[in-house]
């Protein structure tokens, strides 16, 4: 079973420039997160869909900042323009559905290896 | 907004030394989780703790739930050199949109 792939690993921009990270969750996931983590920092909440159905986007900086999941299966996420701020690695996590996981399993994110964003 | 605080930010320990890591928070947590990532990779959930007080192992790792649910600890024994990496403490509240609040990270090094 393929994992929670994003793309591209690594992107290097200038400030203003515009940058579109994507991840394509496991199949079968409603759940699909964004995280981001600034150098040395804690891993941040960003948004949580379900299905196609933004959920919870309360960990958004900014209007900069733009996440969508067209029919619910792989989501971007859309920087316009890049501030310096914005250089970090962004997580995408896939969970299952709440009914189908259980209470016990609501932990179970499974991460893609994450999108590197340098802004210069 | 909620906090995790993790110490240590790092750690140097010799092959074979056992660890301990610990996250304290000010707010109640229902859910304390333990996640480690490799250099290049994504976190990887290693240990998820339900309740307060729990205790539980995963090979040569274990892990606590506080019973205040404020606080929570990872132990490696034994450690080998595939220990090295950044582990991660996170806490979730039940009943929320299951948004994980993450500590800073632990970064394991194991010396030969």
């Amino acid at each position: 079973e393929a994992g929670v792939t994003q793309f591209p690993s690594h992107s290097v921009i200038e400030k203003g420039q515009t940058v579109t990270l994507r991840c394509d969750p496991i199949s079968g996931h409603d759940n699909l997160y964004w995280y981001r983590r600034v150098m040395g920092k804690e891993i941040k909440f960003l948004l949580h869909f379900v299905k196609e159905s933004k959920q919870d986007e309360s960990g958004m900086p900014n209007n900069r900042f733009l996440a969508e999941r067209t029919g619910g299966t792989y989501s971007t996420l859309k920087v316009q323009p890049a501030e310096l701020e914005d250089s970090g690695v962004y997580f995408c996590a896939s969970s299952l559905s709440w009914s189908r996981a259980g209470l016990r399993r609501t932990g179970e994110l499974f991460f893609g290896e994450g999108s590197r964003l340098t802004v210069l | 907004g909620q906090q995790l605080n993790q110490s240590p930010q790092s750690m140097f320990i010799q092959e074979g030394e056992d660890v301990s890591m610990n996250c304290t928070s000010s707010s109640i947590f229902n859910t304390w989780l333990w996640y480690k990532q490799d250099p290049g990779e994504g976190p990887v959930l290693l240990i998820a703790l339900y309740k307060a007080g729990e205790l539980t192992s995963n090979g040569r790792l274990t892990a606590q739930f506080g019973i205040t649910r404020k606080d929570s600890f990872l132990n490696i024994s034994a450690s080998i050199p595939s220990d090295v990496g950044i582990y991660f403490c996170a806490g979730a509240v039940s009943g929320s949109a299951r948004q994980l609040t993450f500590g800073s990270g632990t970064q394991l090094t194991v010396l030969p």
